[in-house]
């Protein structure tokens, strides 16, 4: 059974950092790319950031590109979203997301749970 | 960047009754379009994927159509569990870029 499990949300204050983390199993991690896609509060979907399987090629959206960076362990199966330089809009439900295929650009067959990012003084 | 407009925002409805859901592309992305299904409180579940294949596990009363710019999401006869919020999302091009959402609520 494929499972993805986010971990590391929190609070953090405006220009702080903070570390995510999705474990995955069952599936062949290296094979697939995998991505992050948040939704703030009553709010609908964005996706921030993609990885492709080998941790060669990565992705962002222009609202994190410079202030954000994707990572994998593959010997870990373990997706990371390193979050510098926060901002209050950035304070949403972080959902960590299988790509179908290693393709970057590709829809999500699955999600975890999400963790709560809450960016405030 | 590709903007994905849904329509309607809500739409009230009784169980057993036929929903559709709209989703336009600012240009085309020929048949790299999914959806999702969102109850509150958890995360998105894929429903469909190339416009019309549906993923694992979703009934048949689930089915898509389009091509170019305009989709479709239909379900055939609302079951209590078809209330949610669905998401449109293209992925012919980068950023990949979600709609906004249409919510089907029962009326």
């Amino acid at each position: 059974e494929v499972q993805v499990l986010e971990s590391g949300g929190g609070l953090v204050q405006p220009g702080g950092s903070l570390r995510l983390s999705c474990a995955a199993s069952g599936f062949r991690f290296s094979s697939y790319a995998m991505n992050w896609v948040r939704q703030a509060p009553g709010k609908g979907l964005e996706w921030v950031s993609g990885i492709r399987g080998s941790g060669v090629g990565t992705y962002y959206a222009d609202s994190v590109r410079g202030r954000f960076t994707i990572s994998r362990d593959n010997a870990k199966n373990t997706l990371y979203l390193q979050m510098n330089s926060l901002r209050a809009e950035d304070t949403a439900v972080y959902y960590c997301a299988k790509g179908h295929t290693d393709y970057a650009w590709m829809f999500f067959d699955y999600w975890g749970q999400g963790t709560l990012v809450t960016v405030s003084s | 960047e590709i903007v994905l407009t849904q329509s309607p925002g809500t739409l009230s409805l009784s169980p057993g009754e036929r929903a559709t859901l709209s989703c336009r592309a600012s240009q085309s992305i020929s048949s790299f379009l999914a959806w999702y299904q969102q109850k509150p409180g958890q995360a998105p579940r894929l429903l469909m994927y190339g416009v019309s294949s549906r993923a694992t596990g979703i009934p048949d009363r689930f089915s898509g159509s389009g091509s170019g710019t305009d989709f479709t999401l239909t379900i055939s006869r609302l079951e209590p569990e078809d209330f949610a919020v669905y998401y449109c999302q293209q992925y012919g091009t980068s950023p990949l870029t979600f709609g906004g959402g249409t919510k089907v609520e029962i009326k």
